[in-house]
């Protein structure tokens, strides 16, 4: 069955700019949540959603936000963008929010601010 | 607190050695979940392998073993006669039990491993 599937893949924004980040989980899985990866933090947990409820968030600013629709997409959102926002975004889904869960990846979204 | 250290950052091996990744994990819970992924250049992360706290059952899978040891903390992984195509970034991670039970993973910071021909 198809895995998880992140679009765009690729994009460049501007400073200041908002940008919007899809991810469609697999299929039957209900949690889905979102990662930031960059070379100097690593990966850092930025929210999980579930039943279009988000259930745990990290320590990001404000300015990155989230929402789960009823058939279990994901978007997130980061507004005004800021350089050291550059990073991939990872979107990943499970069968439940739930300790334990296996958590499947997707590809990730590669965004670069300019 | 919860921590995931990965202390080598990279590891250069010739195809067909063996080679073993190391993971030690900080956590309050008795109840939790280790877990190991793959990154291949492309981005994706791919799952490996998910143990839990209370399965001390050290696991093989065909040229991958992966061994568990409570007392010092520790997820190992091991590749056996490892080939080209093992070359990524390997990431460990914990997902805790405890309060607000989600399935928030605590990542380590990756042992980038580069197999030579």
């Amino acid at each position: 069955k198809a895995g998880v599937t992140q679009t765009p893949r690729y994009l460049i924004k501007t400073r200041g700019q908002q940008v919007t980040l899809s991810c469609s989980p697999i299929s039957g899985h209900r949690s889905v949540s979102w990662y930031q990866q960059t070379p100097g933090q690593g990966l850092q947990f930025l929210f999980e959603y579930f039943s279009e409820t988000q259930r745990n968030k990290g320590n990001f600013p404000g300015r990155f936000s989230g929402r789960q629709f009823s058939n279990s997409r994901s978007e997130m959102n980061v507004s005004t963008l800021e350089l050291g926002d550059s990073a991939l975004y990872l979107c990943a889904s499970s069968l439940l929010p739930v300790s334990g869960n296996t958590i499947y990846f997707g590809e990730g979204s590669w965004l670069t601010v300019v | 607190a919860q921590k995931v250290t990965q202390a080598q950052t990279e590891i250069s091996v010739v195809e067909k050695e063996d080679v073993t990744l190391d993971c030690v994990y900080e956590t309050r819970d008795t109840t939790y979940y280790l877990f190991w992924y793959k990154q291949p250049p492309s981005g994706e992360l791919v799952f490996l392998i998910r143990r839990n706290s209370f399965d001390e059952q050290n696991e093989i899978s065909g040229r991958y073993s992966w061994n568990f040891q409570k007392s010092t903390s520790s997820f190992n992984f091991t590749i056996t006669a490892s080939q080209v195509v093992d070359s990524a970034v390997y990431f460990c991670a914990l997902s805790e039990h405890g309060s607000g039970n989600t399935g928030k993973l605590i990542f380590g910071q990756g042992t980038t491993l580069q197999v030579k021909p």
